[in-house]
């Protein structure tokens, strides 16, 4: 299947500084990428959607202004929280969609995601 | 996207078939049948999708009802790495993917 990374995999920082995930597709292009959130004993939960190029959606809930999203390329799209707060702490992971190009169906890969802790 | 509805938890006998199944009685016409599954702490992993015919690649079968209102993820051989959550997602192809609570998989020895 397709490869998505992710970076850092890990991460822990201080009440109010902010965070940036990055995201790769390395062996497809994307030209959507997708951010969820999984809290502990939780399912995933979709904050945003984004295409190359473009402004992301973001899902209904969710604060454009605290979580930055940024498709730069096809291949890369990062996610900022901003001012983060433990509440924030969670999973975080970005699948890219790969297009097989048949009346728009796509697959979705998932990479490893990325552990946040803010302290 | 349809919803869909699956059982809340399931064992299964190391080396058995595992039958997981999932009730998407909404589906449209246009909306294929994803599974993907979580293990602990790790991003979910692609398992198959199919629109109306059954579908089998290396990792498991897909069984859908000619009335395409149910379907079935067959684990043909479980092994006790089989052990996770498995989602059953509908959606039309582009849309984002949209996560139940899914079937806790416990496979045992």
């Amino acid at each position: 299947g397709a490869v998505v990374s992710q970076h850092p995999s890990r991460v822990i920082c201080k009440s109010g500084t902010s965070v940036k995930i990055e995201c790769r597709s390395l062996d497809f292009q994307a030209t959507t990428m997708f951010w969820y959130r999984q809290f502990p004993k939780q399912s995933l939960m979709l904050m945003a959607t984004s295409n190359e190029g473009s402004k992301a959606t973001y899902e209904q809930g969710v604060e454009k202004d605290k979580f930055l999203i940024n498709h730069a390329s096809l291949t890369l799209s990062t996610l900022t929280v901003t001012s983060a707060h433990p509440e924030d702490s969670s999973f975080y992971i970005c699948p890219g969609a790969l297009s097989l190009g048949l009346e728009g169906l796509d697959t979705i890969y998932f990479g490893e995601g990325s552990w946040l802790t803010v302290v | 996207d349809a919803k869909t509805t699956q059982p809340t938890s399931m064992d299964c006998a190391e080396g058995r078939a595992a039958n997981l199944p999932c009730n998407h009685s909404t589906i449209s016409g246009n909306e294929y049948v994803y599974w993907y599954r979580q293990i602990h702490s790790q991003g979910p992993q692609y398992i198959i999708h199919g629109l109306k015919n059954n579908e089998t690649n290396e990792m498991a079968s897909l069984i859908i009802t000619e009335d395409r209102k149910s379907s079935t993820l067959i684990l043909p051989h479980a092994t006790l790495r089989d052990t996770a959550v498995y989602y059953c997602i509908v959606r039309v192809g582009g849309n984002k993917l949209v996560f139940g609570a899914g079937t806790i998989l416990r496979v045992k020895s």
